[in-house]
């Protein structure tokens, strides 16, 4: 079956400091979900991204489809203690059913 | 206008019993899934309900079953509980004609001892 893989796993970075976590998926992705949980919470929607090549960006945050949709990326700019926490990618693969990444736990140090 | 709930928030079982786990999803939303997420992992999905009927399964053994009330709530059950149950339940809740955007409920928490 499909296997969606973020790298890396686990990230530690200063205050101020770049981050990026990249979602790669054995096949074709359909759409691409971003999802920030924190600890202890639940998975929140960030955005979702739908054609090939498509860049979006919220704020700091800025979401990046492969040309071949079959990759994502995240970056976030000058990172704060606020945006601790997984980020999860998700295939929406149609009919609302979600295949998650395996996250990429973000601690961020003052 | 309220979002997902689900209860209750936290349950401890033994091998072997039964649970049921609740779900209420956002205010005019149709669908509901359930999301089984294990320590450290992402959400795996469990199923998802729309007009009171399973409508997709992922890879779950049917010891896991689930039902859609009118009202559009859900119930999850879980039968034969095993260690490997321990997990936290998410139910998500979105539209089923419209975007993919899932709104998630707060989880359960649960623990098999």
């Amino acid at each position: 079956g499909q296997q969606v893989m973020q790298i890396p796993q686990y990230q530690h970075v200063q205050e101020g400091e770049d981050f990026t976590t990249y979602c790669n998926s054995s096949t074709t992705l359909s759409n691409i979900q971003w999802y920030k949980q924190r600890p202890g919470g639940h998975p929140v929607f960030l955005i979702q991204l739908v054609k090939s090549g498509e860049v979006k960006k919220q704020k700091r945050l800025t979401f990046q489809f492969g040309e071949a949709k079959k990759n994502s990326s995240l970056h976030i700019t000058a990172t704060q203690t606020t945006d601790v926490g997984t980020y999860f990618c998700a295939d929406t693969g149609g009919g609302n059913k979600l295949t998650f990444g395996t996250g990429t736990q973000l601690k961020v140090e003052l | 206008d309220a979002g997902v709930t689900q209860s209750p928030t936290h349950l401890i079982k033994t091998r072997g019993q039964q649970v049921t786990l609740r779900c209420s999803p956002k205010s005019g939303h149709d669908t509901v899934s359930w999301y089984q997420q294990a320590l450290g992992q992402g959400p795996q999905f469990i199923f998802q309900y729309y007009e009171e009927e399973e409508r997709q399964r992922g890879n779950f053994p049917d010891r896991f079953s689930g039902h859609q009330f009118p009202n559009y709530s859900s119930e999850l059950n879980v039968n034969a509980l095993l260690l490997g149950d321990s997990a936290l339940y998410l139910c998500a809740s979105s539209l089923f004609q419209g975007s993919d955007t899932q709104y998630f409920g707060p989880g359960t928490r649960l623990t098999v001892l």
